[in-house]
């Protein structure tokens, strides 16, 4: 039972445009949903996360959209650099769990083109 | 001020034998959790623990796997008679404030276990 899901497992960008990665969640009972970064060889690495009573959450180039209707959120990274080359989790944090007990997306893994 | 430190990196072990999976929190940090990620699939939450509690093990099977934060010294997650389904990349993070601070968790760069 995926109760996070990211169904796009790879996504190629050219440098400088944007990149949108998403993620869907068939549970209502998340009040708090994150994204991790993640290199080969490396353990996850946190991006930017936002509470289920926001709708946007934005840091720098990286922004987070919640469409709690859909059950859909969406990570924005504009513009793209190649280092920004990685898999991507997301991540959702059950009502009334401990603060670091997620729910992990399978990844996207994002190839930025030079 | 160090990351979160796991060791071994890599570990082999033949079927039947036990795997000791180490983890070092940051300083500070008090809380501990463990994920296992199977090959084409996300982290997998095992447990959470405390300094000498286990606060929530709902991920872990029920045979097998155990795991400790003690007073002193890294938390430990033990795996008895390994089979090859355990073979995974087992990640440790920890945080320094725990139940729905909000804070988030440090992960480490993860021990993979092959069981040949």
């Amino acid at each position: 039972d995926q109760q996070v899901k990211q169904n796009s497992p790879s996504l190629s960008v050219q440098e400088g445009r944007i990149s949108i990665l998403n993620c869907d969640y068939t549970n209502s009972m998340f009040d708090y949903f994150l994204w991790y970064k993640k290199y080969p060889a490396e353990g996850p690495t946190f991006l930017i996360s936002i509470s289920s009573i926001k709708d946007k959450n934005e840091d720098g180039r990286f922004t987070v959209f919640l469409n709690k209707s859909a059950k859909h959120l969406s990570l924005h990274i504009v513009p793209s650099q190649p280092g920004d080359s990685a898999v991507y989790f997301c991540a959702a944090r059950p009502i009334g769990g401990a603060t670091n007990k997620l729910i992990f997306g399978t990844g996207t893994l994002l190839a930025v083109q030079p | 001020n160090a990351g979160v430190m796991q060791n071994p990196r890599h570990l082999v072990r033949r079927r039947g034998q036990e795997a000791r999976l180490r983890c070092s929190p940051m300083k500070g940090h008090s809380h501990v959790y463990w994920y296992r990620q199977l090959p084409e699939e996300g982290l997998k939450f095992m447990v959470y623990l405390q300094k000498e509690n286990i606060i929530d093990e709902s991920g872990m099977p029920k045979e097998r796997f155990s795991a400790e934060f003690p007073k002193e010294g890294p938390s430990i997650l033990r795996i008895q008679q390994v089979v090859r389904g355990d073979s995974a990349a087992y990640f440790c993070a920890s945080s320094p404030l725990g139940h729905r601070e909000n804070t988030e968790a440090f992960f480490g760069q993860g021990t993979r276990l092959t069981v040949v």
